[in-house]
């Protein structure tokens, strides 16, 4: 079972430099969501989706965009990288949002901006 | 608004003694609140959650969580800790919001266990 699987795992930006996260999962679930972790922060919820063309701003959207073209996938982009988010990013799905689910999540993707 | 606290940033304690990860919830109705356990270098793995009904939950490696609804509190417990359990924990809240359920996580709690 892959479940929910990220790439790339690591990555390093110069500030203003442009990427996408790709997020994929094969459970056929309908929701998913990117959170960001910070070192005592948390997780804090950046962008989710109910499905396929559905896509909604969570806690922290700013600096970040988000596509739902197909149930599978759902990329994170960066367009104009600060060092503000230096994080580690995680991908996550769900059968159920009411009520909530068990999320699934990815192994995450560390990204450093310089 | 809906939030979550774990006063706790780290914990230490010996294998095989006892484990309490306190968690308190903001929230004005019943809560739909979760454990989450995260290894290092992975995502984030469900050990149990809390809907409704019995209010002492049972999850999984040997944990367990109490509600209790007066104290706006979620505990995460378990009886004699092994070494394995060394991880960061997060205790989680639903938000409610534009009709859709979303996970609101605390900061963490990160336990350190000592041979």
């Amino acid at each position: 079972n892959a479940g929910v699987t990220q790439t790339p795992k690591f990555r390093i930006l110069k500030i203003g430099q442009s990427m996408t996260l790709q997020c994929t999962q094969d459970m056929n679930h309908n929701y998913m969501y990117w959170y960001r972790q910070d070192p005592g922060m948390g997780l804090k919820l950046i962008y989710y989706s109910v499905g396929a063309g559905i896509t909604d701003k969570g806690e922290v959207p700013n600096g970040y965009n988000v596509s739902r073209s197909t149930t599978e996938d759902f990329p994170l982009r960066l367009e104009l990288a600060a060092p503000s988010q230096t994080s580690v990013y995680f991908c996550a799905s769900s059968y159920s949002m009411k009520p909530p689910g068990e999320l699934f999540f990815g192994e995450g993707s560390r990204l450093t901006v310089l | 608004a809906q939030s979550v606290t774990q006063p706790d940033i780290h914990i230490t304690v010996s294998e095989g003694a006892s484990l309490e990860l306190r968690c308190n919830y903001s929230y004005g109705a019943t809560p739909y609140l979760f454990w989450y356990v995260q290894s290092p270098g992975q995502g984030l793995q469900l050990l149990l959650k809390y809907f409704s009904g019995d209010t002492l939950v049972q999850g999984i490696k040997g944990f367990e969580a109490e509600f209790k609804r007066s104290q706006s509190s979620f505990n995460l417990r378990k009886p004699s800790v092994h070494w394995s359990d060394a991880a960061e924990y997060f205790c989680a809240v639903v938000l409610i919001s534009g009709g859709y359920n979303k996970l609101i996580f605390g900061a963490g709690t990160r336990l350190a266990v000592h041979p």
